[in-house]
């Protein structure tokens, strides 16, 4: 069965950066996108930007650009996302979910999030 | 970019109740692009709708989507307990709707 496993929640300083995990399982990573998706503490859903597990190509949503990186490593079948600088209305849930190879896609299997909390 | 506005806010109805949400874009969206989620109190969103009216695997067929153009609708037929969530709509890789809160009146 499809499964995306995070890591483990964080506690970071404004300004400094944090990096979060999602290793896929139960189908073929390389025939399939990653999207990354955020959620504040009582908000909605805030698409991030999604990545290609195929070839790395990625879509930043553009509010995050120059502060986001997502990137595959396929020999583990797992993703990443990056946000560096960051500041107190980062704190949020994040998510990873499995999309197809075409940048405007749906998300069909999700991982189960990883709370990131920004505070000094 | 395209604003999805979601209505109404909170919906407050009764078990095996039909249930009608709408999602309105400010610009015309590709049928093909529009998705609809639920999510509950400390999950992860569960895909429910894709490509405006096709259901994922493993839902219900109480569940159905519609909708063109700007308009678009998620209805549910009879609702069930475990119905009662959060419903938000999406342009595909793009911004999300501000949700709909369905309530048990």
């Amino acid at each position: 069965q499809v499964q995306l496993v995070q890591s483990g929640a964080e506690v970071k300083k404004p300004g400094a950066s944090v990096k979060v995990s999602c290793k896929a399982s139960g189908y073929t990573f390389t025939s399939y996108g990653i999207s990354w998706v955020r959620q504040a503490p009582g908000q909605g859903l805030e698409w991030m930007g999604w990545i290609s597990a195929y070839n790395g190509n990625t879509n930043y949503a553009q509010k995050l650009q120059g502060r986001v990186t997502m990137t595959t490593d396929t020999s583990t079948s797992t993703a990443y996302m990056e946000l560096r600088s960051l500041r107190s209305d980062d704190t949020a849930v994040y998510y990873c979910a499995r999309s197809t190879l075409y940048t405007l896609s749906h998300c069909d299997y999700w991982g189960q999030g990883t709370l990131v909390t920004v505070s000094s | 970019e395209i604003v999805l506005t979601q209505s109404p806010g909170t919906l407050s109805l009764s078990p095996g109740e039909r249930a009608t949400l709408s999602c309105r874009a400010s610009q015309s969206v590709s049928s093909s692009y529009l998705a609809w989620y639920q999510q509950k109190p400390g999950q992860a969103p569960r895909l429910l709708i894709y490509g405006a009216s096709s259901r994922a695997t493993g839902i219900p067929d109480r569940f159905s989507g519609s909708g063109s153009g700007t308009d678009f609708t998620l209805t549910i037929s009879r609702l069930e307990p475990e119905d009662f969530a959060v419903y938000y709509c999406q342009q595909y890789g793009s911004f999300f709707g501000q949700g709909t809160k369905l309530e048990i009146k």
